[in-house]
C-alpha cells in the first residue's frame, strides 16, 4: 500500500525566507502528484500538479519537483509571506481515482 | 467556472443519530465525485467515489454509505453515528477531460459526534 510522508510536520520561518517542504512516497508507480494548501478549518486548494512524466511545475513563487524513481517531491516557496501560513499537503495518485495523502506540513511565516 | 458546495458546514450530532451530508458541483457534467475524511492528526482518507449516477465504490469498510442520485450530487449518510465518525469530511470532483486525476475540493463539513 502506498504511504506518503511529509517532513517536517511543522515549520516556522521569518518572512522573506525561501523554504522547501518535503514529500516522500513508497510506491513509485504513480500517475501524478498534487500539492495542496489547507487553511485552518477549510477545504483544500490545489496548488500544483506534476504528472509522472514531468520533473517540475511552477506557479508564481511556488515550484514543485518530482523524482519518481526515488519517491520524492519538494515544494519550494520563494520569498515567503505571512499569507503563506497554512498546512501544505501532498498527495500521490496511483490511478484514475484514488489519492494517497501525507499528513501535511504546518507552515508559519512570522512577520 | 466550476464550483463545489458542501453543507452543512458544521454539525454536532449524538451517538446513534442518522447523518446526511450533501455535496453538489456546478459548472461541469459527469464528474467523478469523492468523499474523504480527515480525522484529527491523520491524513485524508478516501471513503467513497462515484463515476456516475448510482455508481458507488467504497474504499474502506465503515459505518457510512454514499449515494449519487443526480449527476452533480453526492450524499454521505449513516443510519447510526459512532464516536469514531467525528472528523472533517471533504467532497471532491474530477473532470473527465484534462489532467488525469486532478481533484478539486469543497469547503468541508466539520462533524462532531458526542
Amino acid at each position: 500500500k502506498q504511504e506518503v510522508t511529509q517532513i517536517p510536520a511543522a515549520l516556522s520561518v521569518p518572512e522573506g525566507e525561501n523554504l522547501v517542504l518535503n514529500c516522500s512516497f513508497t510506491d513509485s508507480a504513480i500517475y501524478n502528484l498534487q500539492w495542496f494548501r489547507q487553511d485552518p478549518g477549510k477545504g483544500l486548494t490545489s496548488l500544483l500538479l506534476i504528472q509522472s512524466s514531468q520533473r517540475e511545475q511552477t506557479s508564481g513563487r511556488l515550484n514543485a519537483s518530482l523524482d519518481k524513481s526515488s519517491g520524492r517531491s519538494t515544494l519550494y516557496i520563494a520569498a515567503s509571506q505571512p499569507g503563506d501560513s497554512a498546512t501544505y499537503l501532498c498527495a500521490v495518485s496511483p490511478g484514475a481515482n484514488n489519492l494517497f495523502f501525507g499528513t501535511g506540513t504546518r507552515l508559519t511565516v512570522i512577520p | 467556472s466550476q464550483t463545489i458546495h458542501q453543507w452543512p458546514a458544521t454539525l454536532v450530532q449524538p451517538v446513534g443519530s442518522p447523518l446526511s451530508l450533501e455535496c453538489t458541483v456546478e459548472g461541469t457534467s459527469n464528474p467523478n465525485l469523492y468523499w474523504y475524511r480527515q480525522a484529527a492528526g491523520r491524513g485524508l482518507q478516501l471513503l467513497f467515489y462515484s463515476v456516475g449516477i448510482g455508481q458507488i465504490s467504497s474504499e474502506v469498510p465503515q459505518n457510512l454509505s454514499a449515494s449519487r442520485p443526480q449527476d452533480r450530487q453526492f450524499i454521505l449518510s449513516s443510519k447510526k453515528l459512532l464516536l469514531s465518525d467525528s472528523g472533517f469530511y471533504l467532497c471532491a470532483w474530477r473532470g473527465l477531460a484534462g489532467v488525469v486525476n486532478e481533484q478539486f475540493f469543497g469547503p468541508g463539513t466539520r462533524l462532531t459526534v458526542l
